[in-house]
């Protein structure tokens, strides 16, 4: 299958501070990324869904000016925890499709808000 | 609407017995897929299989088997011979297109003792 890669894997910072997120398709073009959120022991549940070039589309309840995201190529897309408090520590992890293809998920980034 | 319910929560087994993970999803469309995904301790998804609504083959890969059985809406995992390395939690999913959005399940955590 396809390579999806995250950065970073793990990171840790303090209450207030903003955090990036990378997801990168290594060997195709992705037309579209996927964004999810997995707070410990529960499911995955999907944030918001970008298209190249386009205005990320964000599901109920997620606040898109903290959660700022970037689909600006077809090889990366970053997700922005502005602001961060200790409740957005959670994992979060994103997949990347071309079009018309499976979508294949990066390793997920582990986020501790202190 | 769609939906994916995992009734079990956890599972724990001896290894080498048969462990079967339920999975039962509700959809409006006619076209759509079906995926299981493992997630051991460290994170990352792990793609098991994929299977399109017109396809009700069962399938069978290794230890591995899964029965589709649209008459139900369910799309069931068997572990055969299960072993300590199966440890994780297992998610269903469901998606309406190839390399669309996922809805998960909540997710089966199956422990396997030596």
């Amino acid at each position: 299958g396809a390579v999806v890669s995250q950065h970073p894997s793990w990171v840790i910072c303090k209450s207030g501070t903003s955090v990036k997120i990378e997801c990168r398709s290594l060997d195709f073009q992705a037309t579209t990324m996927f964004w999810y959120r997995q707070f410990p022991k529960q499911s995955l549940m999907l944030m918001a869904t970008s298209n190249e070039g386009s205005k990320a589309t964000y599901e109920q309840g997620v606040e898109k000016d903290k959660f700022l995201i970037n689909h600006a190529s077809l090889t990366l897309s970053t997700l922005t925890v502005t602001s961060a408090h200790p409740e957005d520590s959670s994992f979060y992890i994103c997949s990347a499709s071309a079009k018309g293809t499976e979508a294949f998920f990066g390793q997920g980034t582990r986020l501790t808000v202190v | 609407a769609q939906k994916v319910t995992q009734a079990q929560t956890e599972i724990s087994v001896v290894e080498k017995e048969d462990v079967t993970l339920d999975c039962v999803y509700e959809t409006r469309d006619t076209t759509y897929y079906l995926f299981w995904y493992k997630q051991p301790p460290s994170g990352e998804l792990v793609f098991l299989i994929r299977r399109n609504s017109f396809d009700e083959q069962n399938e069978i890969s290794g230890r591995y088997s899964w029965n589709f059985q649209k008459s139900t809406s369910s799309f069931n995992f068997t572990i055969t011979a299960s072993q300590v390395v199966d440890s994780a939690v297992y998610f269903c999913a469901l998606s309406g297109s190839v390399g669309y959005k996922l809805s998960f399940g909540a997710g089966t955590t199956v422990t396997v003792r030596a």
